[in-house]
């Protein structure tokens, strides 16, 4: 299994601005994942992450918005930037290990 | 790209009935079909999942079937408890890549004791 945490576990934001999310593996995993769940909505994959290359993203989101680093194979941030109330949300991080697909707590994120 | 669709969105059963959710999906090459749970306020957890070369794998009182040709799959859950009421989702994976999941809009099952 993957012990995986996030920070931070919720914000408030004002419009405007940019949050970074962090999201941490107790192992070294090839590839980090970036889903957002809209208020009572589904899951919906925002980019994949691999540590030495760029983030490839899905449709609908792109790297302006939604910046990742992924400095190393137990790291990755997320910045949602120049936020409005669309992006309140709650950002999960995933990882595989053991041929299924685990979750971070997730961040919950207010931008009034 | 995929589309999956999960029927119903509100399912309600009494104690000890069986509940049944159903998934269909658009994308041939999909090999990977999980299924999470997710209690209000937590994080999804996966409950069960298949591979495309298996048409049916048990863990309890838990059930997936799949049917590649007709591009569904669904979950069984048995002898339901209160605390089987959540939110489910069915997923299936994008491309070849684990990980990348597309997921159904959700079902909430609400178990009456």
């Amino acid at each position: 299994s993957a012990v995986i945490s996030q920070k931070p576990s919720r914000d408030i934001c004002q419009r405007g601005t940019s949050l970074t999310i962090q999201c941490q593996v107790d192992s070294q995993v090839t590839m980090m994942f970036w889903y957002r769940q809209q208020p009572g909505q589904s899951l919906t994959l925002i980019a994949t992450a691999n540590q030495g290359s760029e983030a490839t993203y899905e449709s609908g989101f792109v790297i302006d918005k939604f910046p990742i680093s992924r400095p190393n194979l137990t790291f990755s941030t997320l910045t949602v930037s120049n936020m409005s109330p669309e992006d309140s949300s709650i950002y999960l991080c995933s990882v595989g290990a053991d041929n299924e697909q685990f979750f971070g707590p997730g961040t919950r994120l207010t931008v009034l | 790209g995929e589309n999956v669709e999960q029927h119903p969105s509100t399912l309600s059963v009494q104690e000890g009935d069986s509940a049944v959710i159903k998934c269909t999906y658009s994308d041939s090459a999909s090999n990977y079909f999980p299924w999470y749970k997710q209690e209000l306020g937590k994080r999804p957890q996966l409950i069960i999942d298949i591979r495309s070369n298996v048409g049916e794998k048990k863990d309890q009182r838990i059930a997936v079937t799949l049917n590649k040709t007709a591009k569904h799959f669904s979950l069984h859950i048995t002898e339901t408890q209160p605390e089987d009421s959540a939110v489910y989702f069915c997923a299936a994976e994008r491309g070849s890549t684990l990980g990348r999941l597309y997921f159904g809009r959700g079902t909430q099952l609400t178990v009456w004791p």
